[in-house]
């Protein structure tokens, strides 16, 4: 298994600014993997962080607002650029193996609470 | 794109009945997995099941995977306070990323 953190737990920000989270993974992943979720929503994809290269965004998510950075396999930072109220959500990091015949269940961290004013 | 749909979206049940979710896949998955997240907390894996047909059992949990795996469900029996939460299922696709259910919120009634 794997134990993911996350910082900051939350924060609370002006609009237009830009806030970083960064994600820590206790051991080796292959995939790491950036979420947001809503209160009482399913979670949303973001992109697929891919180490030393650019990441993968999923449709209605680009690379200006959203920038990522995986310099190894244990670690991972999510940009909220330009932010505004509509980018308040529960930010999640996810961390798995994949492929083969291993269990490709994700691991969790605790989540980032943004709230943009 | 490929979907997966979950029901009910809530589930009311009394303390000591059953519970049951309903996963279903638009396209065929390579597997699919369940997670819980409790209130305030993040999603937790519970189980990945792969074959065509499988079924998993934890303790009072059933999971079973349908025959085209493309549906699946979960079934937990004589529900506890400690059932309580959102349970996800999320399908597998050919990049290893997990497509997710919208969840079935399991309220248990005082």
């Amino acid at each position: 298994s794997a134990v993911i953190s996350q910082k900051p737990s939350r924060d609370i920000c002006q609009r237009g600014t830009s806030l970083t989270i960064q994600c820590q993974v206790d051991s080796q992943v292959t995939m790491m993997f950036w979420y947001r979720q809503q209160p009482g929503q399913s979670l949303t994809l973001i992109a697929t962080a891919n180490q030393g290269s650019e990441a993968t965004y999923e449709s209605g998510f680009v690379i200006d607002k959203f920038p990522i950075s995986r310099p190894n396999l244990t670690f991972s930072t999510l940009t909220v650029s330009n932010m505004s109220p509509e980018d308040s959500s529960i930010y999640l990091c996810s961390g798995g193996l994949a492929g083969g015949t291993v269990i490709n269940e994700q691991f969790f961290g605790p989540g980032t609470r943004l709230t943009v004013l | 794109g490929q979907q997966v749909m979950q029901i009910p979206q809530y589930q009311h049940v009394q303390e000591g009945e059953d519970f049951t979710t309903y996963c279903n896949s638009s396209t065929t998955l390579s597997n699919i997995q369940w997670y819980k997240q409790r209130p305030g907390g993040h999603p937790v894996f519970l189980i990945q099941l792969v074959k065509s047909g499988e079924v998993k059992k934890q303790k009072r949990l059933t999971f079973q995977f349908g025959e085209a795996k493309k549906n699946s469900s979960l079934h937990i029996t004589a529900t506890q306070t400690t059932d309580v939460g959102t349970y996800f299922c999320a399908g597998e696709d050919s990049n290893y990323q997990l497509i997710w259910g919208a969840g079935t919120k399991l309220i248990i009634k005082p």
